[in-house]
């Protein structure tokens, strides 16, 4: 059963566009979510956050943008860079959901230069 | 480095044997998880070990997977009587605690002939 999902296993973007990621989720329990990015044959590596009480956070080219009624979240990268170029995975939690994240299957990213 | 690592990076084993795989967490972070990854999927939870407390194992696969966390620090992963369905990375994170993002360490890659 997954509860966290990425629909599009991957995407590419030109050099300096905008880069939108997408994850929807099921569990209405979830009210901790982040974004990690990984590069071949290293581990994930945390990227940005964002809880519940609010609808967006942003650090740097990094946003995050939380659609509760929706469930659904999306991560905005802008200008997009080649070193982006990486998978993405969302991953949830929530209180009585344990103490596991939920992580989605990711979505490769290709910046082209 | 600070970093999360992990030993051996790579394993290739005949099924039925036994593994053990290790994790160093960053010094200091009392929270640790070790997750697999599958090829074409998410993360999937394995176990959580948070200082003293009873680990939770509610994600391990079968009765094959055990793991231990010794004075809080170190921990071994340990698959008895490998199966080919065991092949996957499997990766080990710690955070200081339950409620802060979680740092990875590059994974061990389990071949299972």
């Amino acid at each position: 059963d997954q509860q966290v999902k990425q629909n599009s296993p991957s995407l590419s973007v030109q050099e300096g566009r905008i880069s939108i990621l997408n994850c929807d989720y099921t569990n209405s329990m979830f009210d901790y979510f982040l974004w990690y990015k990984k590069y071949p044959a290293e581990g994930p590596t945390f990227l940005i956050s964002i809880s519940s009480i609010k609808d967006k956070n942003e650090d740097g080219r990094f946003t995050v943008f939380l659609n509760k009624s929706a469930k659904h979240l999306s991560l905005h990268i802008v200008p997009s860079q080649p070193g982006d170029s990486a998978v993405y995975f969302c991953a949830a939690r929530g209180r009585g959901t344990g103490n596991q994240f939920y992580f989605g299957t990711g979505t490769s990213l290709t910046v082209i230069p | 480095g600070a970093g999360v690592s992990q030993s051996p990076s790579n394993k290739v084993t005949e099924k039925g044997k036994d593994v053990e795989l290790r994790c160093d967490p960053i010094s200091g972070h009392t929270a640790l998880y070790w997750y697999r990854q599958s090829l074409g999927q998410g993360l999937e939870f394995l176990i959580y070990f948070q200082g003293n407390s009873a680990p939770d194992k509610s994600g391990l696969p079968s009765d094959r997977f055990s793991a231990e966390r010794t004075g809080g620090s170190v921990s071994t992963l340990t698959i008895q009587r490998t199966q080919q369905e065991d092949s996957a990375v499997y990766l080990c994170a710690s955070s200081l605690d339950r409620d802060q993002p979680q740092h990875f360490g590059d994974g061990t890659r389990l071949s299972i002939l």
